[in-house]
């Protein structure tokens, strides 16, 4: 079965610094990962996807995560975080049905980011 | 291209009584999902509708139920609520790239807030 566990429930970090919020997965099969971010009160919005192509994905903002399998992680990272940063994200498996087609998706518990002037 | 349109924004109803949420999926989109988003349990997904089908489902109840019409416009529908069901519930759509299910985006609603007292 597939799974997904954000290791932080909350990141806070200050304006212009690097963001790394963290993300391990579960799954028996080559994964699709995404990462989605929620603004509040506002609905999810696609940052990154990966789905067996280049290791390192590159997403909107300057979001990136790196796939590495043998860790069986997909982090993602900012440079430089901004105060328009500060929202929920999270880190998104798709399940696979049996017989192998694709299943819906399954969230992580979510990481609140929070950036400090 | 309008986005993701759900209806209503926000409501409150009583334990017991029934209610019907509503989603415009983006035009062109066959699939719609819906989640429930809650503090304690996060993001669950609850069904996908495909070409007026059910394609999916998750582990919720049976007072849980959903349908998708000819336009691809979806209701979820939640009968004898509890306090429990008080929750955003996130529609989301997708439609499928040549490549099928496996890169195809999901793009969200603003959610339905639902307060059960």
């Amino acid at each position: 079965a597939q799974s997904v566990t954000q290791l932080d429930s909350h990141v806070s970090v200050s304006e212009g610094t690097p963001v790394l919020l963290r993300c391990n997965y579960s799954s028996s099969y080559s994964p699709s990962l995404f990462w989605y971010v929620q603004h509040p009160n506002k609905g999810l919005q696609l940052l990154l996807k990966y789905t067996s192509a280049a290791t390192l994905v590159k997403g909107i903002n300057g979001f990136e995560a790196e796939f590495k399998k043998s860790e069986t992680s997909f982090h993602l990272t900012k440079p430089s975080a901004h105060m328009s940063d500060a929202a929920e994200y999270f880190c998104v498996v798709r399940a696979m049905n049996y017989g192998g087609s694709q299943g819906n998706l399954i969230f992580g518990k979510g990481t609140k980011l929070s950036v400090k002037p | 291209k309008a986005g993701v349109t759900q209806t209503p924004r926000y409501l409150i109803k009583t334990r017991g009584q029934q209610v019907t949420l509503s989603c415009s999926p983006i035009s062109g989109h066959r699939s719609v999902s819906w989640y429930q988003q809650t503090p304690g349990q996060g993001l669950q997904f609850l069904f996908e509708y495909f070409s007026e089908t059910q394609r999916n489902k998750g582990n919720f109840p049976g007072r849980f139920s959903g349908r998708q019409f000819s336009n691809s416009r979806s209701e979820m529908n939640v009968s004898t609520l509890e306090l429990g069901d008080s929750a955003l519930y996130l529609c989301a759509s997708k439609s499928f790239s040549a490549q099928g299910d496996r890169t195809g985006e999901l793009f969200f609603g603003e959610g339905s807030r639902l307060t059960v007292l």
